[in-house]
């Protein structure tokens, strides 16, 4: 099992481009997760998805907009990028019918927006 | 609302001797508790996690962390540190009727040989 992947591990945006983050998960995993996280500031939850074609907010999710069309993926755009959102971000997986809230997380995507 | 305060920002230990990462914790019912550690360059791993019983819970890589109630806190302990070890650590409570967790703002663990 690959567990939790993302795309791309590292990318430059200019001010207003879009981009799209790819998280996939192998693990049948019903709830999925979008943090950023920054320097002294723990993991921030942008958006989360408790199953397939659902999605809610969290606590930061200014700016960011998400999909879920596939159980196995979890997809978060940035429509038109700020220096406010260089960050590395985070994707999370979870079934806490089976593992108890334990989340399982990817490698991470650094994101430079100039 | 729930919080994690883990009041160290960083801590130096030298290689062999022994360490504890405090956390305290906001939360009205009992809590479940976690810590992940995150290498350089990674995402986070779990280390482990407290639901209820034994309040000295075991995890990976010769950790353990004590649950006391009295106090709000969830320490993490390791009686000897090795090189490897030297990562950030983060503590966390799960929101179980948010579905969400909330992270600590992560103690940054450096060895010194």
């Amino acid at each position: 099992n690959a567990g939790v992947t993302q795309t791309p591990k590292f990318r430059v945006l200019k001010t207003g481009q879009s981009m799209t983050l790819l998280c996939a998960q192998d693990m049948n995993h019903e709830y999925m997760y979008w943090y950023r996280q920054d320097p002294g500031m723990g993991l921030r939850l942008i958006h989360y998805s408790v199953g397939e074609g659902t999605t809610a907010k969290g606590e930061v999710p200014d700016g960011y907009n998400v999909s879920r069309l596939k159980k196995q993926n979890f997809l978060l755009g940035l429509e038109s990028a700020a220096p406010s959102q260089t960050s590395v971000y985070f994707c999370a997986s979870e079934n806490p019918r089976t593992q108890g809230y334990e989340q399982y997380f990817g490698p991470g995507t650094r994101l430079t927006v100039t | 609302a729930q919080s994690v305060t883990q009041p160290d920002i960083h801590i130096t230990v030298s290689e062999g001797a022994s360490l504890e990462l405090r956390c305290n914790y906001s939360y009205g019912a009992t809590p479940y508790l976690f810590w992940y550690v995150q290498s350089p360059g990674q995402g986070l791993q779990l280390l482990l996690k407290y639901f209820s019983g034994d309040t000295l819970v075991q995890g990976i890589k010769g950790f353990e962390a004590e649950f006391k109630r009295s106090q709000s806190s969830f320490n993490l302990r390791k009686p000897s540190v090795h090189w490897s070890d030297a990562a950030e650590y983060f503590c966390a409570v799960v929101n179980t009727g948010g579905f969400k967790t909330i992270f600590g703002a992560g103690t940054r663990l450096f060895v010194k040989a």
